[in-house]
């Protein structure tokens, strides 16, 4: 039972233009969501991560949007850049960030130039 | 901070030997977790430790699995014997306490033929 579903599987890009990373999740008990990013050869790394209370957060070029009533969170990067070319995992947990992380199976993000 | 620390970085091994997968935490961190990350299945939760001590082994996927915290500066992932199915990418990461996020090393590429 996959508990978080993430598409699409791979994005192709060009430079400047908008990525957009949709996952959706079951467990109405998840109230922790974090958007890894992972470079080849390299381990994931902590992007941006939001709690329900909140519809938005931004940082920088990296935007996750949240809805509740459809259990449904998204990662947007604006003005995507040939340096953004990475897989980017969403991730749920319950108990804040003290819990066990549930993660997505991964978006190949390619940005060409 | 040299970060977390995983060695071997690759290791090819043939089918029905046993494998040690090493992982040295960040400094302080009292969470540990190991996670198997392959293609069909992402990333997967094996097992995490606080304060050295197991907490959910329930990722373990078979008695063949094993993992050690003897202390809070290196933790082990046993695998005896080892399956050609056992090949993946193992991450180790550690998190500073509750409410942290989660901070990966950068792997082992585990080849059993």
């Amino acid at each position: 039972q996959q508990q978080v579903k993430q598409s699409p599987q791979s994005l192709i890009v060009q430079k400047g233009g908008i990525s957009i990373i949709n996952c959706a999740y079951e467990n109405t008990a998840f109230d922790y969501f974090p958007w890894y990013q992972q470079f080849p050869g390299k381990g994931p790394a902590l992007l941006i991560a939001i709690r329900p209370d909140v519809s938005e957060k931004k940082e920088g070029r990296f935007t996750i949007s949240f809805n509740k009533s459809a259990k449904q969170f998204s990662l947007h990067i604006m003005d995507s850049q040939p340096g953004d070319s990475a897989t980017y995992f969403c991730a749920a947990s319950m108990g804040g960030s003290q819990g066990n992380l549930i993660f997505g199976k991964g978006t190949k993000l390619s940005v060409k130039p | 901070d040299a970060g977390v620390i995983q060695s071997p970085r690759h290791e090819v091994t043939e089918m029905g030997q046993e494998v040690t997968l090493r992982c040295k935490p960040i400094s302080g961190h009292n969470s540990l977790f190991w996670y198997r990350q392959t293609m069909m299945r992402g990333l997967e939760l094996l097992i995490y430790f606080n304060n050295n001590v197991p907490i959910d082994d329930s990722g373990m996927p078979e008695d063949r699995f094993s993992a050690k915290m003897p202390n809070a500066s290196f933790s082990t992932l046993k695998i005896q014997p080892s399956e050609p199915r056992d090949s993946a990418v193992y991450f180790c990461a550690s998190r500073p306490g509750p409410g942290d996020e989660q901070y990966f090393g950068p792997g082992t590429r585990l080849t059993v033929t």
